[in-house]
C-alpha cells in the first residue's frame, strides 16, 4: 500500500493569512491526488481532485500542486469557515489511502 | 440532487454484528461504485473496502474482508456494510461515499453523513 504523510499536523493561522499543507506519498502517483476538508461532526467534504482540479463551488483560494511524490494545498487569504482538518488521499493505485490529516486552527 | 442518506446511530454489544444503511438518490448506484470508510474517535480515515453494482464486484481491506460484507440494492437504491464480530475498537463514524474514477482507483465526491456504531458492554 502507498503510505501517506502530511505536515505539519497542526497548522495555527489567522484570518487573512495564506497557509501550506504539504503532503507527500511512498511511491510515485504522478498527479492521482484529492483534498478533503472535515468540519467537526461532519463527513469529509471533496475539495480538489487529480492534484489541482477544484470541485464545483470551492472558493478559487484553495490550489493544488505538485506531482510524483510531494503535494500541496494553498489556502490564500484563510477565512473563518477554513479552518478544519486537511486530509489528502491518493487513487493512483489499490487500495487508496489517505494521509493522517492537518488541522488548520485559529491562532 | 446527489445524496447519501445513512441509517441511524448503532450501540452494540462485544460479539454482535452491525448493519449500516446507505440510500442514494440523484443517481443511479447502478451506474456508480460506493466505498464504506470509517474513522474512530480523534482519528484519521481508513477504508474498509468497495462495492460495484456494475458487475457486483467487491474489494474489501486485507485486515477485515473476514469480518466486512458489502452489498447492494439497486431497486431501492441503497447499499449495506455488515460488519461482524464486533470489538471496542470499531467503535467509529462509519461513512459511505460515491467513488469517481476507474474500478479500483477512484476519489470520493459526496458522501453520507455518517453513521456512529458504538460497542460497548
Amino acid at each position: 500500500d502507498i503510505q501517506m504523510t502530511q505536515s505539519p499536523s497542526t497548522l495555527s493561522a489567522s484570518i487573512g493569512d495564506r497557509v501550506t499543507i504539504t503532503c507527500r506519498t511512498s511511491q510515485r502517483i504522478s498527479t492521482w491526488l484529492a483534498w478533503y476538508q472535515q468540519k467537526p461532526g461532519k463527513a469529509p467534504k471533496l475539495l480538489i481532485q487529480k492534484t489541482s482540479k477544484l470541485e464545483s463551488g470551492v472558493p478559487s483560494r484553495f490550489i493544488g500542486r505538485g506531482s510524483s511524490t510531494e503535494f500541496t494545498l494553498t489556502i490564500s487569504n484563510v477565512q473563518p469557515e477554513d479552518f478544519a482538518t486537511y486530509y489528502c488521499q491518493q487513487f493512483s493505485s489499490y487500495p487508496i489511502t489517505f494521509g493522517p490529516g492537518t488541522r488548520l486552527e485559529i491562532q | 440532487q446527489v445524496q447519501l442518506l445513512q441509517s441511524a446511530a448503532e450501540l452494540k454489544k462485544p460479539g454482535a454484528s452491525v448493519m449500516v444503511s446507505c440510500k442514494v438518490s440523484g443517481f443511479n448506484l447502478s451506474t456508480y461504485s460506493v466505498t464504506w470508510l470509517r474513522q474512530a474517535p480523534g482519528q484519521g480515515l481508513e477504508w474498509l473496502g468497495w462495492i460495484s453494482t456494475y458487475d457486483g464486484d467487491t474489494k474489501y481491506a486485507e485486515n477485515r474482508q473476514d469480518r466486512v460484507t458489502l452489498t447492494t440494492d439497486t431497486s431501492t437504491n441503497t447499499a449495506y456494510m455488515e460488519l461482524k464480530s464486533l470489538t471496542s475498537d470499531d467503535s467509529a463514524v462509519y461513512y459511505c461515499a460515491r467513488a469517481r474514477g476507474s474500478a479500483l482507483t477512484y476519489y470520493l465526491d459526496y458522501w453520507g453523513q455518517g453513521t456512529l456504531v458504538t460497542v460497548s458492554s
